[in-house]
């Protein structure tokens, strides 16, 4: 079984509507993150959390918002969908030793917006 | 200037071949330096972390170039396997979060 799951994996929404992409892990790791992926943009960082009381605002945070439900669940929420968030979302978890900070990934979800 | 940069390529090399790929990073503060792979349509995985010292696994070589602010990744002996892109990844301003580079892509051909 994969560590860290993300569904849904694909998904078609329509502009204006509320979605949430949910992120599981059985790493056991206090960090986790939510990236997005755009052609020629590389990944950018939206939300990331160090524990489930502590929630940061990453490089690109407008629009979403994120939820901490559990060590091992982080979910995005897209709260009204417009079609310039159409991208390849990422979630991520660490293992943060000193400086090392080994980051694991999702499979990610497509999102497209119509 | 963007914290780091990469060379977009694409890189087309035949099996066999040496290839290099640069990385340069603004963040002279920076400790982590990391190559992370990327298949097609997949998610990133960590390739190798770089070190002071220059590192090696197998045929790909890492080296750190702190007074020039750079990484490099050297993979020697191609194989068509290789076909990725290579992301340069380096731990942000404020050490809370790693930066990416936007990736290289490399095409190894027969």
């Amino acid at each position: 079984d994969a560590d860290v799951t993300q569904t849904p994996r694909n998904r078609i929404t329509k502009t204006g509507k509320r979605i949430m992409l949910e992120c599981s892990q059985t790493k056991g790791h206090d960090r986790m993150y939510w990236y997005r992926q755009d052609p020629g943009l590389g990944l950018r960082l939206i939300y990331y959390s160090f524990d489930v009381k502590d929630i940061n605002k990453g490089e690109i945070s407008d629009g979403y918002s994120v939820s901490r439900q559990a060590q091992a669940k982080f979910s995005l929420s897209l709260e009204s969908a417009i079609p310039n968030q159409t991208a390849l979302y990422f979630c991520a978890t660490s293992d943060f030793r000193g400086l090392q900070e080994t980051q694991y990934f999702g499979p990610g979800t497509r999102l497209l917006v119509l | 200037r963007k914290e780091v940069e990469q060379d977009p390529g694409p890189f087309n090399v035949p099996e066999g071949a040496t290839v290099a790929f640069n990385c340069t990073y603004s963040n002279s503060a920076s400790q982590s330096f990391f190559w992370y792979r990327q298949d097609c349509r997949k998610e990133p995985k960590l390739l190798m972390s770089v070190y002071s010292s220059g590192n090696e696994d197998g045929r790909f070589t890492a080296q750190l170039n702190r007074a020039s602010q750079y990484i490099s990744l050297l993979i020697r002996d191609s194989k068509l396997s290789d076909s990725a892109t290579y992301l340069c990844v380096v731990n942000s301003n404020s050490g809370y979060a790693l930066n990416f580079g936007k990736g290289t892509s490399l095409l190894v051909t027969p």
